[in-house]
Protein backbone atom coordinates (compact mmCIF):
# COMPACT_ATOMS: atom_id res chain seq x y z
CA UNK A 1 0.00 0.00 0.00
CA UNK A 2 1.48 3.24 -0.82
CA UNK A 3 -0.66 5.49 1.07
CA UNK A 4 -2.21 7.50 -2.31
CA UNK A 5 -6.02 6.68 -2.56
CA UNK A 6 -7.64 6.92 -6.16
CA UNK A 7 -10.95 7.27 -6.63
CA UNK A 8 -13.13 5.84 -8.61
CA UNK A 9 -11.32 2.69 -9.53
CA UNK A 10 -13.26 2.25 -12.54
CA UNK A 11 -15.79 4.50 -14.84
CA UNK A 12 -17.34 4.19 -18.26
CA UNK A 13 -18.97 7.02 -19.77
CA UNK A 14 -19.60 8.12 -23.24
CA UNK A 15 -18.01 10.63 -25.30
CA UNK A 16 -18.89 14.01 -25.15
CA UNK A 17 -19.20 13.42 -21.28
CA UNK A 18 -17.25 14.99 -18.15
CA UNK A 19 -15.28 13.19 -15.12
CA UNK A 20 -13.49 13.80 -12.26
CA UNK A 21 -11.03 11.61 -10.60
CA UNK A 22 -9.85 12.25 -7.30
CA UNK A 23 -6.20 11.50 -5.41
CA UNK A 24 -5.35 11.86 -1.87
CA UNK A 25 -1.79 11.56 -1.32
CA UNK A 26 0.54 10.11 1.74
CA UNK A 27 0.24 11.97 4.70
CA UNK A 28 2.71 15.09 4.82
CA UNK A 29 3.93 15.04 0.56
CA UNK A 30 2.78 18.66 -0.71
CA UNK A 31 3.40 17.28 -4.36
CA UNK A 32 0.57 15.70 -5.97
CA UNK A 33 1.37 14.27 -9.44
CA UNK A 34 -0.87 13.19 -12.67
CA UNK A 35 0.08 10.35 -15.64
CA UNK A 36 -1.81 9.58 -18.15
CA UNK A 37 -1.19 5.66 -19.11
CA UNK A 38 -2.26 4.05 -22.67
CA UNK A 39 -1.35 0.89 -23.91
CA UNK A 40 0.94 3.00 -27.01
CA UNK A 41 1.78 5.28 -25.19
CA UNK A 42 3.12 4.13 -22.31
CA UNK A 43 3.17 6.44 -18.86
CA UNK A 44 3.11 10.41 -19.47
CA UNK A 45 2.90 12.98 -17.09
CA UNK A 46 0.36 15.14 -17.71
CA UNK A 47 0.52 17.97 -14.92
CA UNK A 48 2.20 18.56 -11.06
CA UNK A 49 1.21 20.37 -8.35
CA UNK A 50 3.33 21.29 -5.27
CA UNK A 51 1.19 22.71 -2.17
CA UNK A 52 -1.63 23.91 -4.36
CA UNK A 53 0.27 25.51 -6.69
CA UNK A 54 0.48 24.11 -10.31
CA UNK A 55 4.57 23.31 -10.90
CA UNK A 56 5.27 21.28 -13.66
CA UNK A 57 2.99 20.70 -17.10
CA UNK A 58 3.23 18.03 -19.58
CA UNK A 59 1.14 17.20 -22.49
CA UNK A 60 -1.74 17.70 -20.98
CA UNK A 61 -4.71 18.38 -22.94
CA UNK A 62 -6.60 21.59 -23.06
CA UNK A 63 -9.81 19.67 -22.17
CA UNK A 64 -7.81 18.61 -19.03
CA UNK A 65 -7.62 20.22 -15.88
CA UNK A 66 -6.40 19.98 -12.77
CA UNK A 67 -6.23 21.30 -9.29
CA UNK A 68 -5.24 20.57 -5.57
CA UNK A 69 -6.99 21.97 -2.63
CA UNK A 70 -5.89 23.19 0.57
CA UNK A 71 -6.06 19.60 2.62
CA UNK A 72 -3.39 18.81 -0.54
CA UNK A 73 -6.35 16.20 -2.18
CA UNK A 74 -6.04 16.81 -6.04
CA UNK A 75 -9.02 16.70 -8.77
CA UNK A 76 -7.90 15.90 -12.75
CA UNK A 77 -11.37 17.23 -14.61
CA UNK A 78 -11.52 15.54 -17.82
CA UNK A 79 -14.15 17.11 -20.46
CA UNK A 80 -15.64 16.61 -23.87
CA UNK A 81 -14.36 13.07 -23.71
CA UNK A 82 -13.17 10.94 -26.87
CA UNK A 83 -12.26 7.06 -27.12
CA UNK A 84 -8.93 8.11 -27.58
CA UNK A 85 -9.03 9.13 -23.57
CA UNK A 86 -9.37 5.58 -22.29
CA UNK A 87 -6.73 4.58 -20.20
CA UNK A 88 -5.16 4.01 -16.91
CA UNK A 89 -4.93 7.45 -14.85
CA UNK A 90 -2.59 7.24 -11.81
CA UNK A 91 -1.78 9.76 -9.46
CA UNK A 92 1.53 9.86 -7.67
CA UNK A 93 2.55 11.92 -4.34
CA UNK A 94 6.17 12.85 -3.44
CA UNK A 95 7.57 14.90 -0.10
CA UNK A 96 9.77 18.41 0.00
CA UNK A 97 12.51 18.27 -2.74
CA UNK A 98 11.87 16.30 -5.75
CA UNK A 99 14.17 13.22 -6.24
CA UNK A 100 12.42 11.06 -8.75
CA UNK A 101 10.70 8.68 -6.16
CA UNK A 102 7.08 8.62 -6.29
CA UNK A 103 4.62 6.71 -4.72
CA UNK A 104 1.99 5.49 -7.30
CA UNK A 105 -1.63 5.03 -6.30
CA UNK A 106 -3.59 1.99 -8.12
CA UNK A 107 -5.17 4.08 -10.71
CA UNK A 108 -8.37 4.81 -12.27
CA UNK A 109 -9.34 3.00 -15.22
CA UNK A 110 -11.72 5.50 -17.44
CA UNK A 111 -13.74 3.48 -20.70
CA UNK A 112 -15.01 6.05 -23.34
CA UNK A 113 -17.39 4.65 -25.41
CA UNK B 1 11.44 16.52 -25.42
CA UNK B 2 13.12 14.17 -23.13
CA UNK B 3 12.43 10.77 -24.77
CA UNK B 4 13.91 7.18 -23.35
CA UNK B 5 14.19 4.21 -25.32
CA UNK B 6 13.96 0.94 -23.39
CA UNK B 7 14.25 -2.54 -24.29
CA UNK B 8 13.52 -5.17 -24.73
CA UNK B 9 9.66 -5.01 -25.30
CA UNK B 10 8.78 -7.71 -23.68
CA UNK B 11 10.97 -10.69 -22.28
CA UNK B 12 9.50 -14.49 -22.11
CA UNK B 13 12.10 -16.39 -19.33
CA UNK B 14 11.89 -19.52 -17.37
CA UNK B 15 12.12 -19.30 -14.49
CA UNK B 16 15.36 -19.27 -12.42
CA UNK B 17 17.07 -17.76 -15.57
CA UNK B 18 18.54 -13.96 -15.30
CA UNK B 19 17.15 -10.92 -16.89
CA UNK B 20 18.97 -7.86 -18.56
CA UNK B 21 17.04 -4.70 -19.70
CA UNK B 22 18.51 -1.40 -20.84
CA UNK B 23 17.43 1.74 -21.13
CA UNK B 24 18.74 5.05 -23.28
CA UNK B 25 18.30 8.48 -23.94
CA UNK B 26 19.57 11.48 -26.18
CA UNK B 27 19.53 13.77 -22.97
CA UNK B 28 21.94 13.29 -20.10
CA UNK B 29 20.43 12.66 -17.17
CA UNK B 30 21.55 13.51 -13.08
CA UNK B 31 19.29 10.38 -11.71
CA UNK B 32 18.18 7.44 -12.87
CA UNK B 33 15.22 5.39 -11.68
CA UNK B 34 13.56 1.75 -11.98
CA UNK B 35 10.14 0.94 -11.33
CA UNK B 36 8.18 -1.83 -11.27
CA UNK B 37 4.27 -2.25 -12.28
CA UNK B 38 2.79 -5.63 -11.19
CA UNK B 39 -0.97 -6.08 -12.95
CA UNK B 40 -3.54 -3.64 -11.53
CA UNK B 41 -1.10 -1.68 -9.46
CA UNK B 42 0.82 1.36 -10.06
CA UNK B 43 4.37 1.57 -10.35
CA UNK B 44 6.74 0.96 -7.16
CA UNK B 45 10.36 2.28 -7.50
CA UNK B 46 12.72 -0.48 -7.45
CA UNK B 47 16.21 1.21 -7.45
CA UNK B 48 17.32 4.68 -7.87
CA UNK B 49 20.94 5.56 -9.27
CA UNK B 50 22.37 8.94 -8.24
CA UNK B 51 25.85 8.96 -10.16
CA UNK B 52 27.27 8.19 -13.28
CA UNK B 53 29.07 4.44 -13.33
CA UNK B 54 27.52 3.97 -9.67
CA UNK B 55 26.25 0.30 -8.97
CA UNK B 56 23.58 -0.69 -7.03
CA UNK B 57 21.75 -3.47 -5.59
CA UNK B 58 18.37 -4.50 -4.41
CA UNK B 59 18.19 -8.01 -3.45
CA UNK B 60 18.04 -10.27 -6.69
CA UNK B 61 18.09 -6.85 -8.70
CA UNK B 62 20.85 -4.83 -9.86
CA UNK B 63 21.13 -1.84 -11.99
CA UNK B 64 23.79 0.72 -12.80
CA UNK B 65 23.96 4.28 -14.36
CA UNK B 66 26.00 4.88 -17.43
CA UNK B 67 29.16 6.36 -17.36
CA UNK B 68 27.73 9.19 -20.26
CA UNK B 69 24.64 9.69 -18.30
CA UNK B 70 22.78 8.53 -21.23
CA UNK B 71 22.15 4.98 -20.26
CA UNK B 72 21.12 2.76 -17.55
CA UNK B 73 20.53 -1.30 -17.15
CA UNK B 74 18.83 -3.08 -14.98
CA UNK B 75 19.94 -6.78 -14.37
CA UNK B 76 17.65 -9.38 -12.43
CA UNK B 77 19.20 -12.15 -11.36
CA UNK B 78 17.44 -15.52 -10.66
CA UNK B 79 13.98 -14.71 -11.73
CA UNK B 80 10.71 -16.08 -9.92
CA UNK B 81 7.16 -15.91 -10.98
CA UNK B 82 6.26 -13.14 -8.71
CA UNK B 83 8.78 -10.97 -10.90
CA UNK B 84 6.11 -10.75 -13.68
CA UNK B 85 5.20 -7.18 -14.06
CA UNK B 86 6.31 -4.03 -16.18
CA UNK B 87 9.78 -2.62 -15.65
CA UNK B 88 10.23 0.53 -16.26
CA UNK B 89 13.24 3.15 -16.32
CA UNK B 90 12.79 6.95 -15.85
CA UNK B 91 14.33 9.71 -15.54
CA UNK B 92 14.18 13.04 -14.09
CA UNK B 93 13.75 16.38 -15.40
CA UNK B 94 13.89 18.64 -12.18
CA UNK B 95 14.60 22.11 -10.81
CA UNK B 96 14.77 22.73 -6.62
CA UNK B 97 15.46 26.30 -6.86
CA UNK B 98 13.83 28.73 -4.57
CA UNK B 99 13.39 26.04 -1.77
CA UNK B 100 10.55 24.71 -4.12
CA UNK B 101 10.58 22.06 -6.05
CA UNK B 102 9.35 20.85 -9.27
CA UNK B 103 9.85 17.54 -11.23
CA UNK B 104 8.86 15.81 -14.20
CA UNK B 105 9.45 12.17 -14.58
CA UNK B 106 9.83 10.94 -17.93
CA UNK B 107 9.68 7.13 -18.37
CA UNK B 108 10.38 4.46 -20.94
CA UNK B 109 8.25 2.11 -23.14
CA UNK B 110 8.67 -0.48 -20.77
CA UNK B 111 9.61 -3.83 -20.73
CA UNK B 112 6.98 -6.57 -20.08
CA UNK B 113 8.48 -9.53 -18.44
CA UNK B 114 6.96 -13.13 -18.75
CA UNK B 115 8.31 -15.50 -16.65
CA UNK B 116 7.13 -19.15 -16.91
CA UNK B 117 7.73 -21.89 -13.79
Amino acid sequence: DSGVTQTPKHLITATGQRVTLRCSPRSGDLSVYWYQQSLDQGLQFLIQYYNGEERAKGNILERFSAQQFPDLHSELNLSSLELGDSALYFCASSGGIFTGELFFGEGSRLTVL
Amino acid sequence: GQQLNQSPQSMFIQEGEDVSMNCTSSSIFNTWLWYKQDPGEGPVLLIALYKAGELTSNGRLTAQFGITRKDSFLNISASIPSDVGIYFCAGPFTSNAGGTSYGKLTFGQGTILTVHP
